[in-house]
């Protein structure tokens, strides 16, 4: 069962607009919840995170909005930039639950996001 | 200050071998995950490791483990390689303090033959 999901294989924007992936779980006791970027041939990057207590965090040209009713997230870029053509993969802990381990984090399947000049 | 390291970068085996993979953290940190990447199940949580105790664990086979030691640097093994193995494992060097934030490294290609 995929407790995290991200429905969007993949999105094409233009340079300058807005793009916007989302996300959405199914786990309850998800906590916090955090945006990695991934180049080919390298490791995920951390962009960004929330924590289940706000509903917005900014940082940036990055924004990522937390829906805990409809159990979403939504990750915003704007101006969207040719050098953010990458994978994004949201991610999801439940911390309150994880023995005393903070860094067991549930990933989504990625969406592959490419930013045309 | 210096990234995550992971050794060997590309490995390939062969069925019923077995293998083990280093990662070394970014300095100070003490808390090491590990995880399996495939197309088909993308990240996957393997284990935690804090101060050489594995403080948390996935829904992976025994034939995967892993250690850590007193520098916090971090090993995986996995034994009686099976084709479905063949995965990017990844170390993830976890940030102390309550940030929760995890750092990765490059990976570790695995292709099982």
């Amino acid at each position: 069962d995929q407790q995290v999901k991200q429905n969007s294989p993949s999105l094409s924007v233009q340079e300058g607009r807005i793009s916007i992936l989302n996300c959405d779980y199914t786990n309850s006791m998800f906590d916090y919840f955090l945006w990695y970027k991934k180049y080919p041939a390298e490791g995920p990057t951390f962009l960004i995170s929330i924590s289940s207590i706000k509903d917005k965090n900014e940082d940036g040209r990055f924004t990522v909005f937390l829906n805990k009713s409809a159990k979403h997230l939504s990750l915003h870029i704007v101006p969207s930039q040719p050098g953010d053509s990458a994978v994004y993969f949201c991610a999801a802990s439940a911390r309150r639950n994880s023995g005393g381990s903070n860094y067991k984090l549930t990933f989504g399947k990625g969406t592959l996001l490419t930013v045309n000049p | 200050k210096a990234g995550v390291t992971q050794t060997p970068r590309y490995l390939i085996k062969t069925r019923g071998q077995q293998v083990t993979l280093s990662c070394s953290p970014i300095s100070g940190h003490r808390s090491v995950s590990w995880y399996q990447q495939t197309p088909g199940q993308g990240l996957q949580f393997l284990f935690e490791y804090f101060s050489e105790t594995q403080r948390n664990k996935g829904n992976f086979p025994g034939r995967f483990s892993g250690r850590q030691f007193s520098n916090s640097r971090s090993e995986m093994n996995v034994s009686t390689l099976e084709l479905g193995d063949s995965a990017l494992y990844l170390c993830a060097s976890n940030s102390p303090g309550g940030s929760y934030e995890q750092y990765f490294g490059p990976g570790t290609r695995l292709t099982v033959t």
